[in-house]
């Protein structure tokens, strides 16, 4: 079984420019979150969905980042534009309801460089 | 906020246990401890978790004080592997489904 699917791996931009990040989860998981990690910090959660419903966009900053999860599957996770200090490493995860531990299946990652 | 302190670093010599401590004072009654790690360049990876009963899995045991104030995860013979960033977690159920809040973590080291 594939796992958590992330494209790109590595994204360098200049300050200004958008980004877009793509996510496709491990098939028949409901619930989809996108976190971000800077250097040496744990992750911290932008935004989780239950199939294609926002339900905690709480620590999104919505004046520039944007996501979106149309069909309940894969999502898009968009910075417009960026600035020097979203540069981190941006993390999608997926999870089902029925899981025992409910525990989340992290994908490897997307690190961005805002020069 | 992250409700656990870890250690930031620890060492262990492979083939020896590692013992990771955490406190969790202020954990509420419904809350559970998870633990996760992460290896350099990868996304996080689900270990294992409990509530209030020692818990044991394929890949590490955890011991939660009976108070449930505090809770050890143990690696009973660690490898160069292991080597990773663990992170103890109180994970908080709310709005339909959980929210796991990840605090620093402890770096292991396991050394040849």
């Amino acid at each position: 079984e594939a796992g958590v699917v992330q494209s790109p791996r590595y994204k360098i931009i200049e300050k200004k420019q958008p980004v877009a990040f793509w996510c496709n989860p491990i098939s028949g998981h409901n619930t989809l979150y996108w976190y971000l990690q800077n250097l040496g910090q744990g992750p911290e959660l932008l935004i989780r969905y239950e199939n294609e419903e926002a339900v905690d966009d709480s620590q999104l900053p919505k004046d520039r980042f944007s996501a979106e999860r149309l069909k309940g599957v894969d999502s898009t996770l968009k910075i417009q534009p960026a600035e020097l200090g979203d540069s981190a490493v941006y993390l999608c995860a997926s999870s089902s309801r029925t899981s025992a531990h409910n525990e989340q299946f992290f994908g490897p990652g997307t690190r961005l460089t805002v020069l | 906020d992250a409700k656990t302190t870890q250690p930031t670093s620890m060492d262990c010599a492979e083939g020896r246990a590692a013992n990771l401590p955490c406190n969790h004072s202020t954990i509420s009654g419904n809350e559970y401890v998870y633990w996760y790690r992460q290896i350099h360049s990868q996304g996080p990876q689900y270990i294992i978790h409990g509530l209030k009963n020692n818990e044991t899995n394929e890949m590490a045991s955890l011991i939660i004080t009976e108070d449930r104030k505090s809770s050890t995860l143990i690696l009973p013979h660690a490898t160069l592997r292991d080597t990773a960033v663990y992170y103890c977690i109180v994970f908080m159920v709310y709005n339909q489904g959980g929210k796991l809040i990840f605090g620093q973590g402890t770096e292991l080291s396991v050394k040849p």
